[in-house]
C-alpha cells in the first residue's frame, strides 16, 4: 500500500526566508509524485511533478522539489517566500489510477 | 483549456435530503476522479471513471453515494439521505490516460453543508 507523511503540520517562516516542506512516502512500486497547493476555499493547484528522468524538479510561483528514492522523500523547497505563498501544501503519490495525499502542511508568512 | 468545473459551488441541506454535484473535466480527459475533503484533511479519494466506466470505488463510498457518468463527459455525484458526517469538500479532478499526461487536474469543489 501507498501512504505519504508530511512531517510538520505548520510551518511559520518570515517573508523572503527560504522554506522548506518535508515529505516522506512508501510504495512497493515505481510511483508519481506531485506537490499540490490549495488556497482558502479553492480548489488544488498543481505545483509541480515527478514523472521520472532528473530528480530535482521545478515547478511554478518559484517552487521546486527533490525526489530522493534511497530516502523515499520528495522536499519541496523555495530560496525566498513571498505573502502570496501562504496556503495549504500537499505531497501526493501516485502510481496508477488514483492520488494518495497527505495530511498538508500550512504555510504561514510572517511579515 | 477550460479547466475542470464544478457545480454549485456551496450547497447548504437538511439532513436526510438528497444533493448531487456535477463536475464537467477538461474536454479530452477522459478519466475522472471524485475525492473528499473535510477540513483540516488531505482528499482522500472515492471513486474514478474511465471513459463511462466506474473502474474503482473506496469503501469510503457508502452505499447512499453514488456516481456517474453516462457519456463518458461530465460526471454526477449524488449522496442520498445526507447526514451531518457528509459535510465536507467534495474535489473533481480529471486526467488523461495516454502516458506520461497521467497527472491529475483539480476543480475548485463543492462544499456541502449539512444541518
Amino acid at each position: 500500500a501507498q501512504s505519504v507523511t508530511q512531517l510538520d503540520s505548520q510551518v511559520p517562516v518570515f517573508e523572503e526566508a527560504p522554506v522548506e516542506l518535508r515529505c516522506n512516502y512508501s510504495s512497493s512500486v515505481s510511483v508519481y509524485l506531485f506537490w499540490y497547493v490549495q488556497y482558502p476555499n479553492q480548489g488544488l493547484q498543481l505545483l509541480l511533478k515527478y514523472l521520472s528522468g532528473s530528480t530535482l524538479v521545478k515547478g511554478i510561483n518559484g517552487f521546486e522539489a527533490e525526489f530522493n528514492k534511497s530516502q523515499t522523500s520528495f522536499h519541496l523547497r523555495k530560496p525566498s517566500v513571498h505573502i502570496s505563498d501562504t496556503a495549504e501544501y500537499f505531497c501526493a503519490v501516485s502510481s496508477a489510477s488514483k492520488i494518495i495525499f497527505g495530511s498538508g502542511t500550512r504555510l504561514s508568512i510572517r511579515p | 483549456d477550460t479547466g475542470v468545473s464544478q457545480d454549485p459551488r456551496h450547497k447548504i441541506t437538511k439532513r436526510g435530503q438528497n444533493v448531487t454535484f456535477r463536475c464537467d473535466p477538461i474536454s479530452e480527459h477522459n478519466r475522472l476522479y471524485w475525492y473528499r475533503q473535510t477540513l483540516g484533511q488531505g482528499p482522500e479519494f472515492l471513486t474514478y471513471f474511465q471513459n463511462e466506466a466506474q473502474l474503482e470505488k473506496s469503501r469510503l463510498l457508502s452505499d447512499r453515494f453514488s456516481a456517474e457518468r453516462p457519456k463518458g463527459s461530465f460526471s454526477t455525484l449524488e449522496i442520498q439521505r445526507t447526514e451531518q458526517g457528509d459535510s465536507a469538500m467534495y474535489l473533481c479532478a480529471s486526467s488523461s490516460s495516454v502516458r506520461g499526461r497521467e497527472t491529475q487536474y483539480f476543480g475548485p469543489g463543492t462544499r456541502l453543508l449539512v444541518l
